[in-house]
């Protein structure tokens, strides 16, 4: 069965500055997307970014961008220039089978930007 | 981006009734829409996957006559959560997806259910 693992419950960031998110995965796929998705006290979900696993080049979408490690199974997310706004639950996602539409999620990771 | 709706919000309800949860695709036409249940500071189990005109697909340990899903058009799909006890306090969301998507899920805001 595929996992999603993020390991950091709680972080915290200064305005402005940069954090960065983990998540690691395990499958047996070789060919997948991976997303990351943000929950704010609105408790909305929005995607921020997504990666397709063929691809060598890590995703960018303006101050969010990942560092995808496919053989480490590895997909982290890095906010630059954090922003109170980011303030949120970040859950990393991952197709729950090959070429599966459903999602497993991890349980998350709470970040505070702090003025 | 496409946009999802549910309806209600908010729902409170005495045990023992039923309710109806509503998710809309407002934009796009959703071929599977999903259902999460969400506890307090926990994240999203998947509790069914629904396809347009066809029967749902549970997850292990979701109970299909209980929680009852309708995926009559292309852009709706209701849960209905019959007799509902207080265990079934929950937030509820929907999500869709659709051939227009491009393997994204797009999900509604989500329905807080109180039952009394």
């Amino acid at each position: 069965a595929q996992t999603v693992t993020q390991s950091q419950p709680e972080m915290s960031v200064q305005e402005a500055e940069t954090v960065t998110l983990s998540c690691t995965y395990d499958t047996s796929e070789s060919n997948y997307y991976l997303f990351w998705y943000k929950q704010p006290p609105s408790r909305q979900m929005i995607l921020v970014i997504r990666q397709e696993a063929y691809k060598q080049q890590n995703a960018t979408e303006n101050r969010f961008s990942v560092n995808f490690q496919k053989a480490a199974k590895s997909f982290s997310l890095k906010i630059s220039d954090s922003q109170l706004g980011d303030t949120a639950m970040y859950f990393c996602a991952f197709p729950s089978s090959g070429g599966s539409e459903k999602l497993v999620f991890g349980k998350g990771t709470k970040l505070t930007v702090n003025p | 981006g496409a946009v999802v709706s549910q309806h209600p919000s908010r729902v409170i309800c005495k045990s023992g009734t039923s309710v109806k949860i509503e998710c809309r695709s407002l934009d796009f036409q959703a071929t599977t829409m999903f259902w999460y249940r969400q506890f307090p500071k926990q994240s999203l189990m998947l509790m069914a996957t629904s396809n347009e005109g066809s029967k749902a697909t549970y997850e292990q340990g979701v109970e299909k006559d209980k929680f009852l899903i309708n995926h009559a058009s292309l852009t709706l799909s209701t849960l209905t959560v019959t007799s509902a006890h207080p265990e079934d306090s929950s937030f509820y969301i929907c999500s869709a997806l659709g051939q227009s998507t491009y393997n994204e899920q797009f999900f509604g805001p989500g329905t807080r259910l109180t039952v009394l």
